[in-house]
């Protein structure tokens, strides 16, 4: 079975500082894709950052980007010059290679970002 | 111009109703999925349909059934409701080969 765990269950940063979100997963599935989600308070679930198993290069997106270590099977989300509005729960989550999947997430980290 | 629509987007209710949330997507996609975010903002599936085909079906007590209509809609009803049942459900739906989900704006349901 696939699990997916994030080791900080809080988290703060200032404003136009960096902060390191980590995400571990155990899998024995060799092609899968892993993905970071957003939900501030206003609830929605907002994809942050998606990155192929097979892909070595790691994903970005502007602010956004990950650390992807597959023999590790570490997966964390860097976050470069926070903004308040990044103050949110993030998840990390798993998806194994197939038509139909079922996203797996972690227990989620709330990040604080403060003036 | 919504995406996934989930309604409502509240719902308080007393032990032992029955109700439904209906969730509707304009994307186009093929797999449609309810999840519940329980309380300490846990998530996990619940079901999984491919057009209008159930192919993911969690450990959900019975009392919980899904409808798809067309690949379009994913109903949930809710029989006999329990304080337990008290989540925030989310509707998503998925483009094949990990795209990635979208997701609805999530039902809060209170059981009181």
């Amino acid at each position: 079975a696939q699990t997916v765990t994030q080791s900080q269950p809080e988290m703060s940063v200032q404003e136009a500082e960096t902060v390191t979100l980590s995400c571990t997963y155990d899998t024995s599935e060799n092609n899968y894709y892993l993905f970071w989600y957003k939900q501030p308070p206003s609830r929605q679930m907002i994809l942050v950052i998606r990155q192929e198993a097979y892909k070595q290069q790691n994903a970005t997106e502007n602010r956004f980007s990950v650390n992807f270590q597959k023999a590790a099977k570490s997966f964390s989300l860097k976050i470069s010059d926070s903004q308040l509005g990044d103050t949110a729960m993030y998840f990390c989550a798993f998806m194994i290679h197939r038509s139909q999947g079922n996203l797996i997430f972690g227990k989620g980290t709330k990040l604080s970002v403060k003036p | 111009d919504t995406a996934v629509s989930q309604t409502p987007k509240y719902l308080v209710t007393q032990m032992g109703n029955d109700k439904s949330i209906k969730c509707e997507q304009n994307l186009g996609h093929d797999t449609m999925y309810w999840y519940k975010q329980d309380s300490k903002k846990f998530l996990k599936i619940m079901f999984s349909y491919n057009n209008k085909e159930l192919i993911i079906n969690e450990t959900v007590p019975n009392r919980f059934s899904p409808k798809s209509p067309d690949k379009a809609h994913l109903n949930l009803h809710i029989n006999s409701l329990e304080l337990g049942d008290s989540a925030v459900y989310f509707c998503a739906s998925s483009l094949p080969q990990g795209g990635g989900y979208t997701f609805g704006s999530g039902t809060r349901l209170t059981v009181v």
